[in-house]
């Protein structure tokens, strides 16, 4: 997706291990955000960044850590996984005031085996 | 209050049918509407949305209806296309474009 790139795309990592994703934009927007995506569930919001070392949890924060020290990246980090994080996690971004609502990433495929 | 009910979980069309997908929110705060299409291995595309202060948008083939006396909205999709079977989500935000809480998705098939 123009803009903004995840990394890796996909992920195969063992039980208790750190794990960490990336987001980078070149848009320079404001907001940037991490969700999961799991069946019946749809896109659940894991945390979200206003601004450069500002961050907040959203509603399944739980195991989840993220840092902003640059506009263009935000990093979500499993500090120690479990089986429950397999899913796919997409980071978005957005500007305040847009019409354009989100921009997602192609996702990450994580699997904590 | 922060939910996002959608509904039906999925959905079959035969191609040049009409495809219906409806949402429902209690929050009276929401004040934008957006629908997302994703495709398998892809993230999810704004498609199109709505502000509460109109009743209908109209972009191609899609349109969202909005009841706000119901808390209420709607996608609808006409002359269906098998280009269009893809996942949709609903979403709200009482933040203009920020935060959004969706709903858990669509699967839409349309069969050729």
């Amino acid at each position: 997706d123009a803009g903004i790139t995840q990394s890796p795309r996909h992920k195969v990592t063992e039980t208790g291990t750190p794990v960490t994703l990336r987001c980078h934009q070149t848009e320079n927007h404001r907001y940037m955000y991490w969700y999961r995506q799991d069946p019946g569930h749809g896109l659940r919001l894991i945390h979200y960044s206003y601004g450069v070392k500002d961050t907040d949890k959203g509603e399944v924060s739980d195991g989840y850590s993220v840092s902003r020290s640059k506009t263009e990246d935000f990093l979500l980090t499993l500090e120690s996984a479990t089986s429950s994080q397999t899913s796919v996690y997409f980071c978005a971004i957005s500007e305040q005031g847009s019409n354009y609502g989100y921009t997602f990433g192609s996702g990450t495929r994580l699997t904590v085996v | 209050q922060q939910q996002v009910k959608q509904s039906p979980q999925s959905l079959i069309v035969q191609k040049g049918g009409i495809s219906i997908i409806n949402c429902a929110y209690e929050n009276t705060a929401f004040d934008y509407f957006p629908w997302y299409q994703q495709f398998p291995g892809k993230g999810p595309a704004l498609l199109i949305a709505i502000r509460p202060d109109v009743s209908e948008k109209k972009e191609g083939r899609f349109t969202i209806s909005f009841n706000k006396s119901a808390k209420q909205f709607s996608l609808h999709i006409m002359d269906s296309q098998p280009g269009d079977s893809a996942t949709y989500f609903c979403a709200a935000s009482a933040d203009y474009g920020q935060n959004f809480v969706f709903g858990p998705g669509t699967r839409l098939s349309v069969l050729p």
